[in-house]
């Protein structure tokens, strides 16, 4: 089993349309990250939360990190055909040096 | 600055065989992890270098292996090649090591990648 479950694991939705991305575990991490990651291509990090309950928006996309550092979302307001792609949360354990990733999640906005 | 970058962008092997996959990494870079990818397992952790140090290794055989040179560059090499080692190896570059407990970790810069298909 993965250290870190993303749901869902796939999503297709409407432009325009809102959506959430879960990342949970049963472990604390010292910081969570969120990369998005296109065809043929590395991933690229989004964004990283470090402190419990703490919220960061990046334009149309708004993450969370949960109070007990367990868990975090990754919210986008108004989807566009941009925003496809597959997202990843990674994190590192507060006992540990290894970064972990999440099982992704598979976007497709459509037009 | 130049990001990171891996060759071959591509690699077609026959099982048996052996492969090295090259990962340059961002100037000043002196840490570099790989990752294994595929649709059923997603991103899986292979090893990590710093300083020419293996820090950390993944859940894998011992037929992957890695190294890292003095310029900080780093090369992975699958030996005995199977069916199932066919996947995206990716290469990720950052500033500093992770550090649990840590509340600041470097972010990872991933390569393209390399697809190895082995038939």
């Amino acid at each position: 089993t993965q250290l870190l479950e993303q749901s869902p694991q796939f999503l297709s939705i409407q432009e325009g349309e809102n959506l959430t991305v879960y990342c949970n575990s049963s472990s604390v991490f010292s910081s969570l990250q969120w990369y998005r990651q296109e065809p043929g291509e590395g991933p690229v990090l989004l964004v990283t939360v470090v402190t419990g309950g703490e919220v960061k928006k990046l334009k149309r996309l708004t993450f969370q990190f949960g109070d007990a550092r367990k868990d975090s979302s990754l919210h986008i307001t108004a989807a566009q055909p941009g925003d496809t792609g597959l997202y990843l949360c990674a994190g590192i354990r507060n006992t540990g040096n290894q970064f972990y990733f999440g099982t992704g999640t598979s976007l497709t906005v459509i037009p | 600055k130049a990001g990171v970058t891996q060759t071959p962008r591509y690699l077609i092997k026959t099982r048996g065989q052996q492969v090295t996959l090259s990962c340059s990494p961002i100037s000043g870079h002196r840490s570099v992890s790989w990752y294994q990818q595929t649709p059923g397992q997603g991103l899986q952790f292979l090893f990590e270098y710093f300083s020419e140090t293996q820090r950390n290794k993944g859940n894998f055989p011992g037929r992957f292996s890695g190294r890292q040179f003095s310029n900080s560059r780093s090369e992975m090499n699958v030996s005995t090649l199977e069916l199932g080692d066919s996947a995206l190896y990716l290469c990720a570059s950052s500033h500093l090591p992770g550090t649990g407990g840590s509340s600041y970790n470097s972010p990872l810069h991933f390569g393209n990648g390399t697809r190895l298909t082995v038939t």
